[in-house]
């Protein structure tokens, strides 16, 4: 089943402390981006990848990395979590980056986060 | 620069009512659109897309959308909601031409009520 997935899918941590949240797809997708998701601020881009080992910022990149050592994973990386953090993330895939304009993004189904 | 606005953060409506769902955005070039939705504890999926054919789209669940150039309008209808409509809204644009990269309205919480 083609899909986006992502780990974990609720984490609760404590301020300081790097956490990783995966994200791998089984399309063989070149483009993959990390959003959050805030009440009333709808989705935000942190960071895309057009392909391996090409990553950008999106509109809210700061306290984030990322990764693109592989085609299938994306990771998203907080190396100092901080409260304001705290969001629903999810990560999405394109076949291309052309394929965006046909709406062909997949989404995974989502990471709760709570930064304490 | 791409924009998107969303009219009213949640709507609500009965059961069988007409459903509107407000989106106007903003594009220096012809825009490519969409609606996505969201159900509860869910990712997005795609319910429709406009990328310059017919301009009124129909998408999945009976939902469609008409692209209105002269009011920079795309909002999305359904004649008659179900209960199982309820979830959270998201009209996005890309610029043909242009980055391709989509930008997200707020998002619209639809209610339905029995």
């Amino acid at each position: 089943e083609a899909q986006v997935t992502q780990n974990p899918r609720y984490l609760i941590t404590v301020t300081g402390k790097k956490l990783t949240v995966t994200c791998s797809q089984n399309m063989n997708h070149e483009y993959m981006s990390w959003y959050r998701q805030d009440p009333g601020l709808g989705l935000r881009q942190i960071y895309y990848s057009m392909n391996v080992e090409v990553t950008d910022k999106g509109d809210v990149p700061e306290g984030y990395k990322v990764s693109r050592k592989e085609k299938r994973n994306f990771p998203l990386i907080l190396e100092s979590p901080s409260p304001n953090q705290t969001s629903l993330y999810f990560c999405a895939s394109s076949l291309s980056e052309a394929d965006l304009n046909t709406g062909e993004l997949f989404f995974g189904e989502g990471s709760r986060l709570t930064v304490l | 620069a791409q924009s998107v606005t969303q009219l009213g953060s949640h709507v609500s409506v009965s059961e069988g009512a007409l459903v509107l769902l407000r989106c106007n955005y903003s594009s220096s070039v012809p825009p490519y659109l969409f609606w996505y939705v969201q159900y509860p504890n869910q990712g997005l999926q795609l319910l429709l897309k406009y990328t310059s054919a017919a301009t009124l789209v129909k998408g999945i669940n009976g939902f469609e959308a008409e692209f209105k150039k002269s009011e920079t309008s795309f909002h999305l209808t359904k004649p008659s909601a179900h209960m199982s409509d309820a979830a959270e809204y998201f009209c996005a644009v890309s610029e043909s031409g242009g980055s391709y990269i989509p930008t997200f309205g707020r998002g619209t919480s639809l209610i339905v009520h029995p």
